[in-house]
């Protein structure tokens, strides 16, 4: 079974405008990861965030982590329309294994 | 480094036929992650290796599927014989055991069993 859940499951936006995915999961976790995935290519990492940090920052990207909630966001600031992707959580617990979510399809329109 | 390798990117194949799928991962990455991706069951982790050792399979939907990491530099996915309901996109991605850090994702290799 999955571990993520990410809401929407699909959010559609105008560029320049700030995009905002969630995460829910149901157990304890070492670690949560965020990927992006391009249509008919391979995941790539975008951002790691530990069980004892709270929020993360790189670049365009925003992750904060709330463990009492069992739930994590990622913020894409200032979308592009190049950020049109599925982007997928996944959470990593003691047996080192990243189980992933369901994904948000985003689309940035020109 | 050219990333993890996967090959081949398409394969089409008959009902019945043995599949073989190979990944290269990252020189020098210890753990190495078969999943399969389709549209109704999303991104499922098969089975993964640390340091060539299968240690869990418990994703590997039945015995059709068998996984071998002969060195730290080859592996294959072997589906035999392949149903149609096997069709999916399959990945492969490494990473560094030690320090659950970021696993690294190969471009896929795209099963259809007709």
């Amino acid at each position: 079974s999955q571990q993520g859940e990410e809401d929407p499951q699909a959010l559609s936006i105008q560029e320049g405008e700030n995009a905002t995915m969630n995460c829910s999961y149901k157990t304890s976790i070492n670690n949560l990861q965020w990927y992006r995935q391009n249509s008919g290519r391979g995941l790539v990492h975008l951002i790691l965030i530990r069980s004892n940090e709270r929020e993360k920052h790189s670049g365009r990207l925003r992750v904060t982590l709330d463990t009492s909630k069992k739930s994590s966001s990622l913020l894409i600031t200032a979308s592009r329309a190049a950020d049109t992707a599925s982007y997928f959580c996944a959470t990593v617990d003691s047996s080192y294994k990243l189980i992933f979510g369901s994904g948000t399809r985003l689309l940035v329109r020109p | 480094d050219a990333g993890v390798i996967q090959s081949p990117r398409h394969e089409v194949t008959e009902m019945g036929q043995e599949v073989t799928l190979r990944c290269k991962p990252i020189s020098g990455h210890n753990s190495l992650f078969w999943y399969r991706q389709t549209m109704m069951r999303g991104l499922e982790l098969l089975i993964y290796f640390n340091n060539n050792v299968p240690i869990d399979d418990s994703g590997m939907p039945e015995d059709r599927f068998s996984a071998k990491m002969p060195n730290a530099s080859f592996s294959t996915l072997k589906i035999q014989p392949s149903e149609p309901r096997d069709s999916a996109v399959y990945f492969c991605a490494s990473s560094d055991f030690s320090s659950y850090n970021e696993q690294f994702f190969g471009p896929g290799t795209r099963l259809t069993v007709l």
